[in-house]
This record gives structure tokens, C-alpha cells and sequence, in this order.
């Protein structure tokens, strides 16, 4: 079936580094992208979303960026925190259809 | 406002026994959404339902049921429990069904089976 998946299982970065979370996805269908952040012990939170007119979108010290041509999403935080440690998963949906995740990358951040 | 309420946060049964988990949306939200989140393979998606409807269904076998209440509030039942069905079940919420909107997820069911 058609998924989405992360390029990195694991990403280590020093505080204050920029970090790049990168994704691929294969249903060119898709139309909305989003970036969730998941904890230990809680359920996955919203990042930041795109939709498929768009290549760029910014939000505060996280900007996605989407390449339609090679189907490939990705996720820059930057000046990483401790605090930014966590499972991200990147996940798509087309019109009517479910939101269909990725494996997941654990970033780990250390100070 | 308050968030996605999934009940109970943690449960452990016995092989072949049954399960209704629970999950109440955000206020207005209509749509929910149930994952099952295990370390091998990641957020699966179980069922989507709206306007207590199951509008899509992932590939999981018939034990898995849901459904949804004129409140909003959804169901999710797993009958003859199999070890493998050990997992966190997350529910998310949103405004309307299959549009460009994020889900709001709860903080999941810790289900156990042995």
C-alpha cells in the first residue's frame, strides 16, 4: 500500500545546532503534508502543516519544505533545544482519504 | 478548551478476551480518527468516522470495530485478543472529514495483552 516514509530513524544533534528531519512520501495524490512531534507518554502534536501549492511554509524555528518533484517533505528546526527531543513523523492525506503516517525519526538533543 | 479525552489510559487483558476503548473528541470537532501505534510499525490507521459514519477503514482484520456516537464521542472494541494486539491506541479529532485540517490527538490507550 501507499505510505510515507522517513529517510533516518534516529538524528543527533548538539543544542543549538539547526536540525533537518527529512521524509518521502509516494502518493502524488497527496495534497496536505503535516509534521507531528510525539513524546514519551502522550500522543502526537501538531507542528506545522503544507498543502500541495505550496514548497514553503514557516512557522516559529520550524519551516517545512516541499519538493512535489521528487516527493519529498522535510522538517527544519532551528537553534534545537534540549526540549525539541522527541519522535517526529511526518504524515499525508489526499482529499478524502485518512491521514497516513511515516515510521517516525527520534531526535535526540543533547546539551 | 479542553483536548482529546481517551479512556482508560492503560489497561491489560488476557489473551481472547474483549476491549472497548474510548475516546471523546474536542467540542465541535466531528470527525475522529483511531491509530494503533506499535514500535515495528509505527501509527497504523484503524477508522475514521463522521457524522457517525465510518467514512474510511484501514487494513486491520474484522476483530477491530468502532463507531460513533451522535455526541461525537467513538468507540473502538477489539474482540479475541491476540498478544500482537499489544499497542498504544490513539484517537485524533478534527473539525470535518477528509479535509485539509490537523488532527488533534489524544495521549492514547496503553492496551496490554497476555
Amino acid at each position: 500500500g501507499e505510505s510515507v516514509g522517513l529517510h533516518l530513524p534516529t538524528l543527533s544533534v548538539q543544542e543549538g545546532d539547526n536540525s533537518i528531519i527529512n521524509c518521502a512520501y509516494s502518493n502524488s495524490a497527496s495534497d496536505y503534508f503535516i509534521w507531528y512531534k510525539q513524546e514519551s507518554g502522550k500522543g502526537p502534536q501538531f507542528i506545522i502543516d503544507i498543502r500541495s501549492n505550496m514548497d514553503k511554509r514557516q512557522g516559529q524555528r520550524v519551516t517545512v519544505l516541499l519538493n512535489k518533484t521528487v516527493k519529498h517533505l522535510s522538517l527544519q528546526i532551528a537553534a534545537t533545544q534540549p526540549g525539541d527531543s522527541a519522535v517526529y513523523f511526518c504524515a499525508e492525506k489526499k482529499a478524502g482519504t485518512a491521514l497516513i503516517f511515516g515510521k517516525g525519526t527520534t531526535l535526540s538533543v543533547s546539551s | 478548551k479542553a483536548g482529546v479525552t481517551q479512556t482508560p489510559r492503560y489497561l491489560i487483558k488476557t489473551r481472547g478476551q474483549q476491549v472497548t476503548l474510548s475516546c471523546s473528541p474536542i467540542s465541535g470537532h466531528r470527525s475522529v480518527s483511531w491509530y494503533q501505534q506499535t514500535p515495528g510499525q509505527g501509527l497504523q490507521f484503524l477508522f475514521e468516522y463522521f457524522s457517525e459514519t465510518q467514512r474510511n477503514k484501514g487494513n486491520f482484520p474484522g476483530r477491530f470495530s468502532g463507531r460513533q456516537f451522535s455526541n461525537s464521542r467513538s468507540e473502538m472494541n477489539v474482540s479475541t485478543l491476540e498478544l500482537g494486539d499489544s499497542a498504544l491506541y490513539l484517537c485524533a479529532s478534527s473539525r470535518q472529514q477528509g479535509a485539509q485540517v490537523g488532527y488533534t490527538f489524544g495521549s492514547g490507550t496503553r492496551l496490554t495483552v497476555v
